[in-house]
Protein backbone atom coordinates (compact mmCIF):
# COMPACT_ATOMS: atom_id res chain seq x y z
CA UNK A 1 0.00 0.00 0.00
CA UNK A 2 1.37 3.50 -1.23
CA UNK A 3 1.62 6.14 2.06
CA UNK A 4 0.97 9.57 2.09
CA UNK A 5 2.68 11.38 -1.22
CA UNK A 6 3.35 14.93 -0.93
CA UNK A 7 4.48 16.90 -3.72
CA UNK A 8 6.13 18.54 -4.75
CA UNK A 9 9.48 18.06 -2.58
CA UNK A 10 10.96 20.96 -2.83
CA UNK A 11 9.70 24.68 -4.00
CA UNK A 12 11.17 27.92 -4.07
CA UNK A 13 9.06 31.07 -4.86
CA UNK A 14 9.35 34.60 -4.95
CA UNK A 15 6.99 37.05 -2.25
CA UNK A 16 3.99 37.69 -3.29
CA UNK A 17 3.22 34.81 -5.18
CA UNK A 18 1.10 32.08 -4.35
CA UNK A 19 1.67 28.81 -4.02
CA UNK A 20 -0.46 25.32 -4.38
CA UNK A 21 0.85 21.89 -2.62
CA UNK A 22 -0.71 18.59 -3.09
CA UNK A 23 -1.08 15.98 -1.08
CA UNK A 24 -2.32 12.18 -2.26
CA UNK A 25 -3.55 10.26 1.25
CA UNK A 26 -3.05 6.25 1.74
CA UNK A 27 -5.35 4.45 -0.38
CA UNK A 28 -8.89 4.65 1.91
CA UNK A 29 -8.08 7.64 3.68
CA UNK A 30 -11.03 9.82 3.81
CA UNK A 31 -9.10 12.09 6.28
CA UNK A 32 -6.78 14.81 5.15
CA UNK A 33 -4.55 17.35 7.86
CA UNK A 34 -1.74 19.67 6.94
CA UNK A 35 0.93 20.95 9.15
CA UNK A 36 3.62 23.80 9.06
CA UNK A 37 6.99 23.13 10.70
CA UNK A 38 9.18 25.73 11.33
CA UNK A 39 12.48 26.27 13.49
CA UNK A 40 10.91 28.77 15.18
CA UNK A 41 7.44 27.86 16.12
CA UNK A 42 7.53 24.13 15.61
CA UNK A 43 5.10 21.93 14.20
CA UNK A 44 1.52 23.79 14.12
CA UNK A 45 -2.02 22.51 12.83
CA UNK A 46 -2.98 24.70 9.46
CA UNK A 47 -6.65 22.33 8.79
CA UNK A 48 -8.17 19.31 8.62
CA UNK A 49 -10.46 17.87 5.42
CA UNK A 50 -12.88 15.21 5.53
CA UNK A 51 -14.90 14.04 2.88
CA UNK A 52 -14.21 17.01 1.14
CA UNK A 53 -15.65 19.13 3.82
CA UNK A 54 -13.12 21.60 6.42
CA UNK A 55 -13.28 20.11 9.69
CA UNK A 56 -11.54 21.86 11.73
CA UNK A 57 -9.05 24.73 11.44
CA UNK A 58 -6.04 25.99 13.04
CA UNK A 59 -4.88 30.21 14.26
CA UNK A 60 -3.78 30.97 10.30
CA UNK A 61 -4.40 33.85 8.36
CA UNK A 62 -7.03 33.65 5.90
CA UNK A 63 -3.97 33.40 2.96
CA UNK A 64 -4.13 29.97 3.82
CA UNK A 65 -6.77 27.56 2.57
CA UNK A 66 -7.17 24.41 1.56
CA UNK A 67 -9.97 21.80 -0.38
CA UNK A 68 -10.05 18.22 -0.77
CA UNK A 69 -11.48 16.40 -3.64
CA UNK A 70 -13.77 13.51 -4.21
CA UNK A 71 -10.81 11.11 -4.40
CA UNK A 72 -9.47 12.49 -0.98
CA UNK A 73 -6.90 13.88 -2.50
CA UNK A 74 -6.25 17.44 -0.93
CA UNK A 75 -4.48 20.93 -2.03
CA UNK A 76 -3.18 23.84 0.35
CA UNK A 77 -3.17 27.33 -0.75
CA UNK A 78 -0.97 30.10 0.13
CA UNK A 79 -1.48 33.40 -1.80
CA UNK A 80 0.67 36.60 -1.37
CA UNK A 81 3.49 34.72 0.09
CA UNK A 82 5.84 36.41 2.81
CA UNK A 83 9.04 34.87 3.47
CA UNK A 84 8.09 33.94 7.10
CA UNK A 85 5.94 31.40 4.92
CA UNK A 86 9.37 29.18 4.60
CA UNK A 87 8.58 26.16 6.05
CA UNK A 88 7.77 22.16 5.88
CA UNK A 89 4.55 21.42 5.39
CA UNK A 90 3.45 17.84 6.23
CA UNK A 91 0.08 16.09 5.24
CA UNK A 92 -1.02 13.69 7.27
CA UNK A 93 -3.89 11.19 5.97
CA UNK A 94 -6.20 8.78 8.69
CA UNK A 95 -9.16 6.79 7.61
CA UNK A 96 -11.34 8.90 9.45
CA UNK A 97 -11.29 11.89 11.71
CA UNK A 98 -12.17 8.85 14.78
CA UNK A 99 -8.96 7.50 14.21
CA UNK A 100 -6.31 8.32 16.37
CA UNK A 101 -3.26 7.10 14.00
CA UNK A 102 -1.88 9.78 11.77
CA UNK A 103 -0.06 8.73 8.67
CA UNK A 104 2.53 11.58 7.63
CA UNK A 105 3.99 12.67 4.35
CA UNK A 106 7.61 13.30 3.42
CA UNK A 107 6.48 17.10 3.43
CA UNK A 108 6.99 19.77 0.55
CA UNK A 109 9.99 22.32 1.60
CA UNK A 110 8.87 25.86 0.71
CA UNK A 111 11.55 28.44 0.59
CA UNK A 112 10.43 31.90 -0.29
CA UNK A 113 12.76 34.85 -1.38
CA UNK B 1 -5.81 25.57 25.36
CA UNK B 2 -3.82 22.52 25.42
CA UNK B 3 0.18 22.56 25.42
CA UNK B 4 2.91 20.40 25.16
CA UNK B 5 6.62 21.07 26.74
CA UNK B 6 9.49 19.05 25.80
CA UNK B 7 12.54 20.77 28.20
CA UNK B 8 15.33 18.89 26.52
CA UNK B 9 16.08 20.16 22.95
CA UNK B 10 18.89 17.60 22.67
CA UNK B 11 20.08 14.72 24.31
CA UNK B 12 23.18 12.06 23.35
CA UNK B 13 22.97 8.11 24.15
CA UNK B 14 25.91 5.71 23.43
CA UNK B 15 24.86 2.91 21.37
CA UNK B 16 22.91 -0.30 23.14
CA UNK B 17 22.68 2.06 26.43
CA UNK B 18 18.95 3.59 27.52
CA UNK B 19 17.99 7.45 27.18
CA UNK B 20 14.86 8.88 28.54
CA UNK B 21 13.17 11.89 26.64
CA UNK B 22 10.76 14.02 29.10
CA UNK B 23 7.59 15.60 28.15
CA UNK B 24 4.63 17.21 30.23
CA UNK B 25 1.37 18.49 28.88
CA UNK B 26 -1.08 20.38 30.18
CA UNK B 27 -4.99 20.16 29.70
CA UNK B 28 -8.95 20.01 31.07
CA UNK B 29 -9.87 16.97 28.87
CA UNK B 30 -10.13 13.59 30.70
CA UNK B 31 -10.40 11.93 26.96
CA UNK B 32 -7.16 12.64 24.97
CA UNK B 33 -3.73 10.75 24.11
CA UNK B 34 -0.73 11.29 23.37
CA UNK B 35 2.13 10.11 21.17
CA UNK B 36 6.09 9.72 20.54
CA UNK B 37 6.96 10.61 16.86
CA UNK B 38 9.82 10.53 15.22
CA UNK B 39 11.67 12.72 12.88
CA UNK B 40 14.64 11.28 10.89
CA UNK B 41 16.38 13.61 8.04
CA UNK B 42 14.55 11.95 6.04
CA UNK B 43 11.84 14.63 7.25
CA UNK B 44 8.90 12.13 7.30
CA UNK B 45 7.13 11.75 11.04
CA UNK B 46 6.69 8.00 11.93
CA UNK B 47 4.28 7.28 15.04
CA UNK B 48 6.92 5.24 17.31
CA UNK B 49 3.96 4.95 20.10
CA UNK B 50 0.85 5.79 21.87
CA UNK B 51 -1.21 6.14 25.42
CA UNK B 52 -4.88 6.49 25.49
CA UNK B 53 -5.07 8.28 28.49
CA UNK B 54 -7.90 5.88 29.88
CA UNK B 55 -5.47 3.15 30.23
CA UNK B 56 -3.26 2.90 33.33
CA UNK B 57 -0.97 0.34 31.54
CA UNK B 58 2.48 2.38 29.92
CA UNK B 59 2.76 1.40 26.40
CA UNK B 60 5.61 -0.77 24.60
CA UNK B 61 6.24 -1.29 21.81
CA UNK B 62 9.61 -3.66 21.72
CA UNK B 63 12.19 -1.17 22.46
CA UNK B 64 10.11 2.02 23.09
CA UNK B 65 8.22 2.28 26.41
CA UNK B 66 6.34 5.25 27.77
CA UNK B 67 6.06 6.34 31.45
CA UNK B 68 2.37 7.77 32.01
CA UNK B 69 1.73 9.93 34.88
CA UNK B 70 -1.80 11.19 34.31
CA UNK B 71 -2.35 13.03 37.58
CA UNK B 72 1.59 14.99 36.84
CA UNK B 73 0.70 15.18 33.62
CA UNK B 74 3.93 13.66 32.17
CA UNK B 75 4.93 11.35 29.36
CA UNK B 76 8.15 10.67 28.51
CA UNK B 77 9.61 7.62 26.39
CA UNK B 78 12.15 5.36 27.24
CA UNK B 79 14.31 3.66 24.16
CA UNK B 80 16.47 0.73 25.59
CA UNK B 81 19.67 -0.82 23.24
CA UNK B 82 19.93 2.43 21.66
CA UNK B 83 20.78 1.96 17.91
CA UNK B 84 22.27 4.12 15.54
CA UNK B 85 18.72 4.45 13.81
CA UNK B 86 17.56 5.84 16.41
CA UNK B 87 18.82 9.17 16.40
CA UNK B 88 16.39 11.41 14.91
CA UNK B 89 14.26 14.34 16.11
CA UNK B 90 11.33 13.03 18.72
CA UNK B 91 8.05 14.71 19.03
CA UNK B 92 5.86 14.55 21.67
CA UNK B 93 2.31 14.85 20.94
CA UNK B 94 -1.07 15.56 22.45
CA UNK B 95 -4.70 15.13 20.84
CA UNK B 96 -7.58 15.55 22.38
CA UNK B 97 -10.52 12.43 22.21
CA UNK B 98 -13.45 12.49 19.28
CA UNK B 99 -13.60 13.82 16.08
CA UNK B 100 -12.35 17.40 15.95
CA UNK B 101 -8.92 16.76 17.81
CA UNK B 102 -6.01 17.86 15.28
CA UNK B 103 -2.55 17.00 16.87
CA UNK B 104 -0.16 19.65 19.44
CA UNK B 105 3.17 19.47 19.16
CA UNK B 106 5.84 20.32 21.44
CA UNK B 107 9.23 21.66 20.80
CA UNK B 108 11.35 18.30 19.80
CA UNK B 109 14.24 16.54 21.60
CA UNK B 110 17.09 15.96 19.37
CA UNK B 111 18.47 12.54 20.24
CA UNK B 112 22.09 11.76 19.15
CA UNK B 113 22.98 7.99 19.01
CA UNK B 114 27.19 7.64 19.84
CA UNK B 115 28.98 4.44 18.28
Amino acid sequence: KAGVTQTPRYLIKTRGQQVTLSCSPISGHRSVSWYQQTPGQGLQFLFEYFSETQRNKGNFPGRFSGRQFSNSRSEMNVSTLELGDSALYLCASRDSPMNTEAFFGQGTRLTVV
Amino acid sequence: AQTVTQSQPEMSVQEAETVTLSCTYDTSESDYYLFWYKQPPSRQMILVIRQEAYKQQNATENRFSVNFQKAAKSFSLKISDSQLGDAAMYFCAYRRGGSQGNLIFGKGTKLSVKP
